[in-house]
């Protein structure tokens, strides 16, 4: 158990629709990373956030925004779904607070949200 | 970040050692080499990092090379449960983001 958790595990939805896919961070993590997964694609990174700022921009489209709460735990809206959409979405969480744990760059990463856009 | 070179797939007899390369010519002086990999659909896990030192934990040893241009990835006594797609990543340890490439498949076979 990597301590970060996603919800929901599976989402089916209708192209043009909106979803929203939780991340909540290892307990004291300060960053958030979200990637994309596509069937047999390789880890698309699309955002970073640390300590509620955006901190790195990947491959992120437009209809796709993010954010990360006072309480650390982040949001990944992904909007006018498409059939193209469909993935497993990862979050991951890293950098610990001052004094929680050592910071040894290492992510760790949630279990994924599947997203199926029919 | 640095980019990495890693051969697309690899297969191993299980109870031998797995030696996954991963080349990183243009590696930085304050960038550290990590390795990660990924079972199925699961989401990626942590397998061990380093500078310039060899590192050895629990699931592996990191060989990387004095010139760190290259490194070496060593499952000692390869698994069935050891196949997956294995990532060699190259990073600072501050907050930029971890890019990922397409990594080695690694197969080991009975």
């Amino acid at each position: 158990d990597s301590g970060v958790t996603q919800t929901p595990k599976h989402l089916i939805t209708a192209t043009g629709q909106r979803v929203t896919l939780r991340c909540s961070p290892r307990s004291g993590d300060l960053s958030v990373y979200w990637y994309q997964q596509s069937l047999d694609q390789g880890l698309q990174f699309l955002i970073q956030y640390y300590n509620g700022e955006e901190r790195a921009k990947g491959n992120i489209l437009e209809r796709f925004s993010a954010q990360q709460f006072p309480d650390l735990h982040s949001e990944l809206n992904l909007s006018s779904l498409e059939l193209g959409d469909s993935a497993l979405y990862f979050c991951a969480s890293s950098t610990p607070q001052r004094g929680v744990q050592l910071n040894t760059g290492e992510l760790f990463f949630g279990e994924g949200s599947r997203l199926t856009v029919l | 970040d640095a980019k990495t070179t890693q051969p697309p797939s690899m297969d191993c007899a299980e109870g031998r050692a797995a030696n996954l390369p991963c080349n990183h010519s243009t590696i930085s002086g304050n960038e550290y080499v990590y390795w990660y990999r990924q079972i199925h659909s699961q989401g990626p896990q942590y397998i061990i990092h380093g500078l310039k030192n060899n590192e050895t934990n629990e699931m592996a040893s990191l060989i990387i090379t004095e010139d760190r241009k290259s490194s070496t990835l060593i499952l000692p006594h390869a698994t069935l449960r050891d196949t997956a797609v294995y990532y060699c990543i190259v990073r600072t340890y501050n907050n930029n983001d971890m890019r990922f490439g397409a990594g080695t498949r690694l197969t080991v076979k009975p």
